[in-house]
Order: C-alpha cells, then sequence, then structure tokens
C-alpha cells in the first residue's frame, strides 16, 4: 500500500525557535498533501491543504505566518511551526492525496512537538 | 457544510462479540465517507471507504460498513471482535469538489476485553 512518511516522529525544542516537519509520500505523487493538528485524545483538525507548486490554503483561525507550508515537490510537503510557543505543543499529522489510482488519503505516522 | 457525528466516544466489547461503533454524516453533496483507525503511537490506516458504488462496503480486519442514505449513516460493524482491535476510529466525510479536504468525527475509542 501507499506509504507517507513523517521526519522527525517526535522533537522537543525551546520556546522562541523554529521546527521543520518534513512529510514524504514514499511509493506516489502527491500533488495535494493536507496538515493537521490533533491535541490529546481529541479528533484531527485540518490545518491546511499544501499544493505542489502554488501556495498553501490555510483553515480558518490557522495562521499563515506562524505555520509555514512548503510543497517543493511531488513527494515532499515541510511544516515549519515559527517562533514556537508551549501552546504550540501538539501531535502534527501530514496526508497525502492519491490522486491517480486510489484518489485516497494516505497518512503519515505524525510528530510529536513538545516546546519548552 | 459537511460534518460527522460519532455518536458513542467510548465502546466495550468482550473478545469474540461483534462490534458496532456509530456514525451519522451531513453533506450537502454526495459524500464520500471513510472509516480510519488509529492504533496508539501509529498512523492513521483507512479501514474501508464509500464513494457511491455499493451501499455495503467490505474493509480490511473483517470490517464493514453499511450507507443508509435515508438514515445518513454510516455505522462500522464486525461480526467478532478481536483484543487487536482496539483503537480510536474515526468516521471521515469529504465530497466531490471539496478539494479533498476530510472532515474528522470525534472518534470512538474501541476496548475489547478478555
Amino acid at each position: 500500500g501507499a506509504v507517507v512518511s513523517q521526519h522527525p516522529s517526535w522533537v522537543i525544542c525551546k520556546s522562541g525557535t523554529s521546527v521543520k516537519i518534513e512529510c514524504r509520500s514514499l511509493d506516489f505523487q502527491a500533488t495535494t498533501m493536507f496538515w493537521y493538528r490533533q491535541f490529546p485524545k481529541q479528533s484531527l483538525m485540518l490545518m491546511a491543504t499544501s499544493n505542489e507548486g502554488s501556495k498553501a490554503t490555510y483553515e480558518q483561525g490557522v495562521e499563515k505566518d506562524k505555520f509555514l507550508i512548503n510543497h517543493a515537490s511531488l513527494t515532499l510537503s515541510t511544516l515549519t511551526v515559527t517562533s514556537a510557543h508551549p501552546e504550540d505543543s501538539s501531535f502534527y499529522i501530514c496526508s497525502a492525496h492519491d490522486r491517480t489510482i486510489t484518489d485516497t488519503q494516505y497518512f503519515g505516522p505524525g510528530t510529536r512537538l513538545t516546546v519548552l | 457544510a459537511q460534518s460527522v457525528t460519532q455518536l458513542d466516544s467510548h465502546v466495550s466489547v468482550s473478545e469474540g462479540t461483534p462490534v458496532l461503533l456509530r456514525c451519522n454524516y451531513s453533506s450537502s453533496y454526495s459524500p464520500s465517507l471513510f472509516w480510519y483507525v488509529q492504533h496508539p503511537n501509529k498512523g492513521l490506516q483507512l479501514l474501508l471507504k464509500y464513494t457511491s458504488a455499493a451501499t455495503l462496503v467490505k474493509g480490511i480486519n473483517g470490517f464493514e460498513a453499511e450507507f443508509k442514505k435515508s438514515e445518513t449513516s454510516f455505522h462500522l460493524t464486525k461480526p467478532s471482535a478481536h483484543m487487536s482491535d482496539a483503537a480510536e476510529y474515526f468516521c471521515v466525510v469529504s465530497y466531490t469538489g471539496g478539494g479533498n479536504k476530510l472532515t474528522f468525527g470525534t472518534g470512538t475509542q474501541l476496548k475489547v476485553e478478555l
């Protein structure tokens, strides 16, 4: 089946620093990737849609200058949390849409971010 | 607008007994519906999906779901629970023209007891 990886799987950083999270589709090309945030024991909330070769589309209430998204290739999207603060601590999950074969979104294993 | 409601936040069953996880959806358009499972510290895995073909959808690991338009429901079932089924289950909706955006339900935690 289609595989999506995320790196790192967990990261701890100091308040005020920036953290970059990578999302890769390993065996298919994805023109569209999605970034979600999941708080403990809660559902996934869509943050933004990452479009290859164009600007990301952010959901209402998500600060685009805070959460920078780059989708430079058909297999890689990155999410950079800038000037992180403790309230940004969360589980970040990406998904990649396989449009050509299965027309299904495949999810990465997630990245646990802890901001001290 | 689209949304899903998972009626039970927690479900507990005994191993070997049937599983029923309930989901109701609301969508202004013809929806696609999915069930995903999330095991602790693992990524979400697609169990099954409905995309306007057969209303009874069979998925992996013995799970199936039936799309009932009249009841706006898409309940997930399994005839016999296994210990390895213990996980968080999410009912998810999207619709054609929605940019493939997924809207997640709040999740149902399934506990399987001996």
